[in-house]
């Protein structure tokens, strides 16, 4: 079993349409929790870190279930420019080292 | 901003080469990270480093080594280059020591090395 999974889509949808993706941990001593963003032959970058009580920013949403141990990241009125890949990202204890799911791949179609 | 520079985007070598992957970082971070990543397979940890001359394997260390003088840079080394090690190679740096129960901070990566052995 994969320490972090995340479903690998592809996600399409039309502009303007929410979509939620989940990702599941199997380490119940994770600590540090974040969303990355990947565009095509890029590197992933910080889309946003998730915090215990759940956190916003802008159109993004995310939430964290520590009890069934799975993190989620909403988008709503999905642009054109979302299209990429979302990677699930967790830190266990006191380990330096992040743990990266594969990744869900969205596109948004005009 | 953090920069994380790695000195290639693009490389060509044979099997059998030596190769030298660098990657400075200028945010004087403790951590830093080789990764190597494939179409289905995601990011793979190579190696990583917590402080100057100290080293840790990562998932799959092997035919790699690695080389940390500097704070700032962190060097990846194919020993002798198979053409398994085909694939995007991505470094990146963090700040720490990370300590139990806080948020801990994020990964700041590289451009990335599309490293093609021939």
């Amino acid at each position: 079993r994969k320490e972090v999974e995340q479903d690998p889509g592809p996600f399409n949808v039309p502009e303007g349409a929410t979509v939620a993706f989940n990702c599941t941990y199997s380490n119940s001593a994770s600590q540090s929790f974040f969303w990355y963003r990947q565009d095509c032959r890029k590197e992933p970058k910080l889309l946003m870190s998730v915090y215990s009580s759940g956190n916003e920013d802008g159109r993004f949403t995310a939430q964290l279930n520590r009890a069934s141990q799975y993190i989620s990241l909403l988008i709503r009125d999905s642009k054109l420019s979302d299209s990429a890949t979302y990677l699930c990202v967790v830190r266990w204890g006191s380990a330096r080292q992040l743990t990266f799911g594969s990744g869900t791949q969205l596109t948004v179609l005009p | 901003d953090v920069k994380v520079t790695q000195s290639s985007r693009y490389l060509v070598k044979r099997t059998g080469e030596k190769v030298f992957l660098e990657c400075v970082q200028d945010m004087d971070h403790e951590n830093m990270f080789w990764y190597r990543q494939d179409p289905g397979l995601g990011l793979r940890l190579i190696y990583f480093s917590y402080d100057v001359k100290m080293k840790e394997k990562g998932d799959i260390p092997e035919g790699y080594s690695v080389s940390r003088e500097k704070k700032e840079r962190f060097s990846l080394i194919l020993e002798s280059a198979s053409t398994n090690q085909t694939s995007m190679y991505l470094c990146a740096s963090r700040g720490g020591p990370v300590r139990g129960g806080d948020l801990g901070e994020p990964q700041h990566f590289g451009d990335g090395t599309r490293l093609s052995i021939l």
